[in-house]
């Protein structure tokens, strides 16, 4: 399995501009993550989706921010306008939820995005 | 109020000696367990989980950890540390009000200088 992949791994862009980041969990789970990681507030879930669902978007920072799921094996998030606060590394993760309790996350490689 | 906590930023230990990376927790109910290991410009990835059972769970790479329900801790170990063994690791523990939502430690670096 070629493990959660994300892409672009790099993205420089700037202000005002519309940011699309993709992800491809791995075939079988069906719960996914996005996550976004900065020095400042580490690591912080921003949408979960189960069964292509979303489940909980509390932690989407405001409406700039969209993500979607139309098939069990892709996702997207959306920033439109981008802003320099949003430059971080933005993961996209993937697990099989079900009978067990907590069955582990799978990571991607991250998307690292500057907003300059 | 749910938290978990790495008490320690860095851990500098030297090759071969023993290592232990520090994680206390607080969640209602029962504490699902996690330690999560980040390499430089990679994801993070699952080292071992701790869900019932033995307190003493063994993981990825000669990593293992011990649950101590009197103390709230889940420390990570390994008995001789390794260069390779230098990144960023995270603990996580469930959320009690959700099946779900994991709450993350800020991190802890490892640091093993040969």
């Amino acid at each position: 399995d070629a493990g959660v992949i994300q892409s672009p791994r790099h993205e420089v862009t700037e202000m005002g501009q519309e940011v699309t980041l993709r992800c491809k969990p791995i075939s079988g789970h069906n719960s996914l993550f996005w996550y976004r990681q900065t020095m400042m507030r580490g690591l912080e879930l921003l949408i979960y989706f189960n069964n292509n669902v979303p489940i909980d978007d509390s932690g989407m920072p405001e409406d700039r921010f969209s993500a979607k799921m139309p098939n069990a094996s892709f996702s997207t998030l959306k920033i439109q306008p981008s802003e320099p606060r949003d430059s971080a590394v933005y993961f996209c993760a993937s697990s099989l939820q079900g009978t067990i309790p907590y069955n582990e996350q799978f990571f991607g490689p991250g998307t690292r995005l500057t907003v300059l | 109020a749910q938290s978990v906590a790495q008490p320690e930023d860095q851990v500098n230990v030297a090759e071969g000696n023993p290592l232990t990376v520090k994680c206390t927790y607080s969640v209602s109910g029962n504490p699902y367990l996690f330690w999560y290991v980040q390499y430089p410009n990679r994801g993070l990835q699952f080292l071992l989980k701790y869900i019932t059972g033995d307190n003493l769970v063994k993981g990825s790479y000669g990593f293992e950890a011990e649950f101590n329900k009197s103390q709230t801790s889940f420390h990570l170990k390994k008995p001789s540390a390794l260069v390779s063994d230098s990144a960023l690791y995270f603990c996580a523990v469930r959320d009690g009000g959700s099946n779900y939502q994991l709450i993350w430690g800020a991190g802890t670096k490892l640091i093993i200088k040969p």
